[in-house]
């Protein structure tokens, strides 16, 4: 299957900084990438859809100006994490289309740990 | 939006057994997938089965669209098995994936 490679996979800050975690698309190109998120024992919550070339689009309730996200290429999406504090500990993870259009199976990255102290 | 359901939500099998998890959904979907994640939170692809039946080793899953389920079937597990099996769905034309709540599996040796 389609390759989808995340990093870093495990991230500790402090409190106040920003964190960069990469999603690249490894053997094809992905127009949009999709971030998720999920805290301990739960399921995925989709974040954002993350489109080259154009702005996010972010689901009801993900403050845009917290987690800034930008798809410069058709291989990268980038997910900053800013001013990061203790409630955004967390598990990261993004996944792409192998094929365009959004049809197809998405494959996921290796997820990135990200804990706040 | 839409529902997604997975059952039971907690499953403990022994080394051996046969096991069925089922995946509920409440309108209509363009694809399905399932997923292992496993216990370093990586999501594994199993199936991408939006409709029929497909195998894959000791794993199966079946998708009734018309009456908006799909199973997956676990045969003679294997303590490798243990971790949460995800159904996730899409209906729009992003491939936006919805995710249950998952089926936590534990094989005891």
């Amino acid at each position: 299957g389609a390759v989808v490679s995340q990093h870093p996979s495990r991230v500790i800050c402090k409190s106040g900084t920003s964190v960069k975690i990469e999603c690249r698309s490894l053997d094809f190109q992905a127009t949009t990438m999709f971030w998720y998120r999920q805290f301990p024992k739960q399921s995925l919550m989709l974040m954002a859809t993350s489109n080259e070339g154009s702005k996010a689009t972010y689901e009801q309730g993900v403050e845009k100006d917290k987690f800034l996200i930008n798809h410069a290429s058709l291989t990268l999406s980038t997910l900053t994490v800013t001013s990061a504090h203790p409630e955004d500990s967390s598990f990261y993870i993004c996944s792409a289309h192998q094929l365009a259009g959004g049809t197809g199976e998405l494959f996921f990255g290796e997820g990135s740990r990200l804990t706040v102290l | 939006g839409i529902q997604v359901e997975q059952s039971p939500p907690d499953l403990i099998l022994q080394e051996g057994a046969n096991s069925t998890l089922r995946c509920n959904f409440s309108d209509s979907v363009n694809n399905l997938q399932w997923f292992h994640q496993n216990p370093w939170g990586q999501l594994i692809n199993l199936f991408y089965i939006p409709s029929g039946t497909k195998q894959n080793g000791r794993l199966s899953a079946t998708t009734v669209a018309t009456e908006r389920y799909s199973l997956l079937y676990i045969s003679s597990s294997q303590t490798t098995d243990s971790g949460v099996y995800f159904c996730a769905v899409t209906t729009d034309s992003w491939g936006k994936l919805q995710f249950g709540a998952g089926t936590q599996v534990v094989v005891t040796p």
